[in-house]
């Protein structure tokens, strides 16, 4: 069975911080993939980053960056000088790799962003 | 390119009565995707096909169907509706592969009184 775990419910920031999100799964496939979603209060979940297995090297884009760290089974999402448009709710999902196609998703962070 | 589109975006139904819901997946892609949303049980997997085909189903009863067509379109039904079907119901779509990333569309959210 696939389990993500992201521990933290709620976080509250004050703009311009940084922050992190909290992501960690179990699965017995040697091959998966990880993956970042963002719901904004509109509803629509926005992909923000795919991962394989295979690849550990972290990842930047603009203020985002991500941890993925096999041997803690963690893919740990980094928010840099936090806006208010980053208010939104977070989950990090994994898709095995034996023809599962299926995301199992983590339970998901509310982020809030106050000016 | 336009997104997933799902109609309708909401829906108020009784219970016993049944519901179909309908996905348009981004255009090329093939596979599409539903996920159940609620507050209890977070994002769940119904079910996914890939060219009419369901490759995977996840843990739901037999009242949650679906099927795809062979424009990729998809519509998923649930009949004799219970109260706790109430959720945001998700539909995604994915190109042609296996383990692509998946993209969302807006949702269709259905309240059963």
């Amino acid at each position: 069975a696939q389990k993500v775990t992201q521990a933290q419910t709620e976080i509250s920031v004050v703009e311009k911080e940084d922050v992190t999100l909290d992501c960690v799964y179990e699965t017995r496939d040697t091959t998966y993939y990880l993956f970042w979603y963002k719901q904004p209060p509109s509803g629509e979940l926005v992909f923000l980053i795919r991962r394989n297995s295979f690849d550990e090297q972290n990842e930047i884009s603009g203020r985002y960056s991500w941890n993925f760290q096999k041997s803690t089974s963690s893919f740990n999402f980094t928010i840099t000088a936090s806006q208010v448009v980053d208010s939104a709710v977070y989950f990090c999902a994994l898709m095995g790799g034996a023809g599962s196609y299926q995301l199992t998703f983590g339970k998901g962070t509310k982020l809030s962003v106050i000016p | 390119k336009a997104g997933v589109t799902q109609t309708p975006r909401y829906l108020i139904k009784t219970r016993g009565q049944q519901v179909t819901l309908s996905c348009s997946p981004i255009s090329g892609h093939r596979s599409v995707s539903w996920y159940q949303q609620t507050p209890g049980q977070g994002l769940q997997f119904l079910f996914e096909y890939f060219s009419e085909t369901q490759r995977n189903k996840g843990n739901f009863p037999g009242r949650f169907s679906g099927r795809q067509f062979s424009n990729s379109r998809s519509e998923m039904n649930v009949s004799t509706l219970e109260l706790g079907d109430s959720a945001l119901y998700l539909c995604a779509s994915s190109a042609a592969g296996t383990y692509n990333e998946q993209f969302f569309g807006p949702g269709t959210r259905l309240t059963v009184l």
